[in-house]
């Protein structure tokens, strides 16, 4: 079975600095990787995805993300956090072969002036 | 361009009454649909997908139902709420083809259901 563990419930950063959302998975084979972000009372937006290639992935709004296979993680960063950035954030995670996603618990990211 | 229409935005029915939240996606032909309910603003339960008209897989047993009867159409219902009903809806697609392919998934804005 596939799992996703989004350690921080929550996460405060001072606007300007850098962010860090963690993301840790369990799937079977090679993993499709994604991140979402939630506004309050708004349905999920993509944010970015790994499929294969480099570790790094670049997404919407300035966020990227890094693949680790040894560590089965895929955190989220972000070099300069926004106060417009404080959101839900979720990762979620499926396998090549399967076909279904599993989401995180979400982590809320509040950034303050 | 794509585009996901949920409604109504937000529902407050009575215990028992009868539920009709409908989902509509446009600029797309055969896509995968989901129901997601997410309870107290955090985790997505994965409720019901389909892959084409008609056919619909149900994540887990409850008091709803969902149906297709369009390509791009979803339509998520119960006959009696109850009190556990109460959450937030979230509709999603994913390109498709008739079969479910592991793909990004593109979410609705959401329908607030209150359950009274």
């Amino acid at each position: 079975a596939q799992s996703v563990a989004q350690p921080e419930d929550q996460v405060n950063v001072a606007e300007g600095n850098p962010l860090t959302v963690k993301c840790t998975y369990s799937v079977s084979g090679n993993p499709y990787l994604f991140w979402y972000v939630q506004y309050p009372n708004r349905g999920l937006q993509f944010l970015l995805k790994y499929i294969t290639g480099d570790n790094l992935v670049k997404g919407s709004y300035g966020f990227e993300a890094e693949f680790n296979k040894s560590q089965t993680s895929f955190h989220l960063k972000k070099p300069s956090a926004l106060v417009s950035d404080s959101a839900l954030y979720f990762c979620a995670v499926g396998p090549w072969a399967g076909n279904m996603l599993t989401f995180g618990g979400g982590t809320r990211l509040m950034v303050k002036p | 361009s794509q585009t996901i229409h949920q409604w109504p935005a937000t529902l407050v029915q009575p215990v028992g009454s009868p539920l009709s939240l409908e989902c509509t996606v446009e600029g797309t032909s055969n896509p995968n649909l989901y129901w997601y309910r997410q309870a107290a603003g955090r985790g997505l339960q994965l409720l019901f997908y389909s892959v084409g008209i008609g056919q619909i897989s149900s994540e887990v047993p409850q008091n709803l139902s969902a149906s297709r009867p369009q390509d791009r159409q979803f339509i998520l219902s119960s006959k009696k709420l109850l009190l556990s009903d109460s959450g937030f809806y979230l509709c999603a697609w994913s390109p498709g083809g008739g079969r479910l392919v592991l793909r990004e998934q593109y979410f609705g804005p959401g329908t607030r259901l209150t359950v009274t």
